[in-house]
């Protein structure tokens, strides 16, 4: 089976500090998409980053990068410089070759003033 | 203007009753998607359309039915609703294809159903 395991429930970060957030999934595809999702109090999802399994290059949006370690089937996000805004419930998700997506169950993440 | 949008966003209804929740996107794309989440399981997949003449249920199906009217509207309808399906209903939509277009999908706002 197709899996996405987020590990953790919630995360708390600093404002103006690092934080990162983790992924891991299973699959057998070698061709294969990752996303991040952010989903704020508005409830609207958002996409963060999104990530090519063929490419070696991790994907970088302005203070978002993300690790992408293919041989360990891990995706990791990492925000820099936490905002206010970054408040949230973020989703990895992975779309394994079929058209469909398969969803992480979310790590909720608190900015501290 | 929104590229998907969801009606109504809000509903509370009671147990047996006959909901729909509908979808329209603007985006062009032909690929739909029902999704619910649900606290601590994430977002799981209900139903998906592939073109107007195309259904499919996902891990989820028991209970909802679809109807794809035309390539821009999508409905989930609960044919007689039960409080587990107290949830947050998402609509999507992605491109056609292969590759990194066709598995991008596009979400709109949510609808919050409470069952009773």
């Amino acid at each position: 089976a197709q899996t996405v395991t987020q590990s953790q429930p919630e995360m708390s970060v600093q404002e103006a500090e690092t934080v990162t957030l983790s992924c891991t999934y299973d699959t057998s595809e070698s061709d294969y998409y990752l996303f991040w999702y952010k989903q704020p109090p508005s409830r609207q999802m958002i996409l963060v980053i999104r990530q090519e399994a063929y490419k070696q290059q991790n994907a970088t949006e302005n203070r978002f990068s993300v690790n992408f370690q293919k041989a360990a089937k891990s995706f990791s996000l990492k925000i820099s410089d936490s905002q206010l805004g970054d408040a949230a419930m973020y989703f990895c998700a992975a779309g394994f070759g079929n058209e469909k997506l398969t969803f992480g169950t979310g790590t909720r993440l608190t900015i501290i003033p | 203007d929104a590229d998907v949008t969801q009606t109504p966003r809000n509903r509370i209804t009671k147990t047996g009753k006959r909901i729909m929740l509908e979808c329209s996107q603007t985006k062009g794309h032909d690929r739909m998607y029902w999704y619910r989440q649900d606290p601590g399981l994430g977002l799981r997949l209900i139903y998906y359309s592939f073109d107007v003449k195309d259904i499919n249920k996902g891990e989820i199906s028991d209970g909802y039915s679809v109807s794809r009217q035309a390539q821009a509207k999508f409905s989930l309808s609960l044919e007689s609703a039960i409080p587990n399906q107290t949830a947050l209903y998402f609509c999507a939509t992605s491109d056609f294809g292969r590759g990194l277009r066709a598995n991008e999908q596009f979400f709109g706002p949510g609808t919050r159903l409470t069952v009773l």
